[in-house]
């Protein structure tokens, strides 16, 4: 299909790892993303990684490349409930000329205690 | 890191009016900087890319007449809903990056309500 993919809901216990997944479609794709949103904010860049890469580590954050799947995730280790909250999956594509970031539907993390 | 501010947070205005928000990238200068609407609990739709000094290109289904932009410098890009009517009421987020193929840095968006 043309969309980024991603499932819309997660829960996950207060300390556990939080894993959100996401797949995506151009195999040309140079950056993948993830955005975090809290309630009524804008976009917040959390972490991104290039396509050459298989993983990326930023303190409690991981994200997994799987080009050969398409397949971007990104693992929240310690799970605080600051985390509460929309993360956004998204793929650099180039369109008629022009490199544009498409964005997934957004999964929300909610933190059980 | 880049930040890009986004004004104002928040607006309510009447049917018929229209009301200009405006990004800005603070400490880097944006040669192109993108809209996005946003409707509630879903993702975000781009309206439209914002190049400067040149005109803006509108992605299919927006109108340009009615969500004008202006790239007036390399900092700052507006964004006008003409004539705003309620089903123009949304999240309006910008976002602007520093170079070709750096990250997209968002502004904290705008709650349009049209009343």
């Amino acid at each position: 299909g043309e969309d980024v993919e991603q499932s819309l809901f997660l829960s996950v216990r207060e300390g556990d790892s939080s894993v959100i997944n996401c797949t995506y479609t151009d195999s040309s794709s140079t950056y993948l993303y993830w955005y975090k949103q809290e309630p009524g904010a804008g976009l917040q860049l959390l972490t991104y990684i290039f396509s050459n890469m298989d993983m990326k580590q930023d303190q409690r954050l991981t994200v997994l490349l799987n080009k050969k799947d398409k397949h971007l995730s990104l693992r929240i280790a310690d799970t605080q409930t600051g985390d509460s909250a929309i993360y956004f999956c998204a793929e650099s594509r180039m369109m008629n000329r022009d490199d544009k970031i498409i964005f997934g539907k957004g999964t929300r993390l909610h933190i059980l205690p | 890191g880049a930040v890009v501010s986004q004004h104002p947070s928040r607006v309510i205005c009447k049917s018929g009016t229209s009301v200009k928000i405006e990004c800005r990238s603070l400490d880097f200068q944006a040669t192109t900087m993108f809209w996005y609407r946003q409707f509630p609990k879903q993702s975000l739709m781009l309206m439209a890319t914002s190049n400067e000094g040149s005109k803006a290109t509108y992605e299919q289904g927006v109108e340009k007449d009615k969500f004008l932009i202006n790239h007036a410098s390399l900092t700052l890009s507006t964004l006008t809903v003409t004539s705003a009517h309620p089903e123009d009421s949304s999240f309006y987020i910008c976002s602007a990056r520093d170079s070709g193929n750096s990250p997209l840095h968002f502004g904290n968006g705008t709650r349009l309500t049209v009343t």
